[in-house]
């Protein structure tokens, strides 16, 4: 059974800094896609980023982006200038196939 | 409006009672989930269905009934034998059967009084 692992419970950085949420995950795919999902207060889920595991060049959306290590099966949400409606709990996922299986989350609080 | 329709929002439910979660889509996606969420935990999943008729258990299958007669529904009914029913219940849809994104709606809140 494939496991996506978030190893940071919670996390917080000061507005307009630069934070990385990490994200491991387990599987003996080779095609295969990896998402970030934000899920703030209203608890609403969000895709924020998503990565295709035979493309090699991360992925990027506005001021996120990910480091997607094949071989060593990571995949790390990098959100630059943060800002105050960054604040939620991130989710990183896997999908090979039938479903999407998710991490146990990392709550980011965003400082003023 | 195109979208992932859960009802109702809030939810209570006696101990003993069987209580029905209703999810609708008009996206046309073939793929339907329902997901468990836990205070301060990530999502786990109870049931899913790729196509009408058909349906899987996820992880978390026990005590949980679904159906897919529709394309467009895919009800969770969480039976008094779920021995620990208060959630956050989140209903999903994906457009086929591989690589994409789930879309989902907002929500229903379950609370066992």
């Amino acid at each position: 059974a494939q496991t996506v692992t978030q190893s940071q419970p919670e996390m917080s950085v000061q507005e307009a800094e630069t934070v990385t949420l990490s994200c491991t995950y387990d599987t003996s795919e080779n095609n295969y896609y990896l998402f970030w999902y934000k899920q703030p207060p209203s608890r609403q889920m969000i895709l924020v980023i998503r990565q295709e595991a035979y493309k090699q060049q991360n992925a990027t959306e506005n001021r996120f982006s990910v480091n997607f290590q094949k071989a060593a099966k990571s995949f790390s949400l990098k959100i630059s200038d943060s800002q105050l409606g960054d604040t939620a709990m991130y989710f990183c996922a896997y999908n090979a196939g039938n479903m999407l299986t998710f991490g146990g989350g990392t709550r980011l609080m965003v400082k003023p | 409006d195109g979208g992932i329709t859960q009802s109702p929002k809030y939810l209570f439910r006696k101990e003993g009672q069987n209580v029905t979660l209703s999810c609708e889509q008009n996206l046309n996606h073939d793929a339907m989930y329902w997901y468990r969420q836990d205070p301060g935990q990530g999502l786990r999943l109870i049931y899913y269905s790729q196509i009408v008729n058909d349906f899987q258990k996820g992880d978390i299958a026990e005590g949980y009934s679904v159906s897919r007669e529709k394309k467009e529904s895919f009800p969770l009914t969480v039976t008094s034998a779920q021995k620990n029913p208060t959630a956050f219940y989140l209903c999903a849809t994906s457009p086929g059967r591989m690589n994409t994104e789930a879309f989902f709606g907002q929500g229903t809140r379950l609370t066992v009084v």
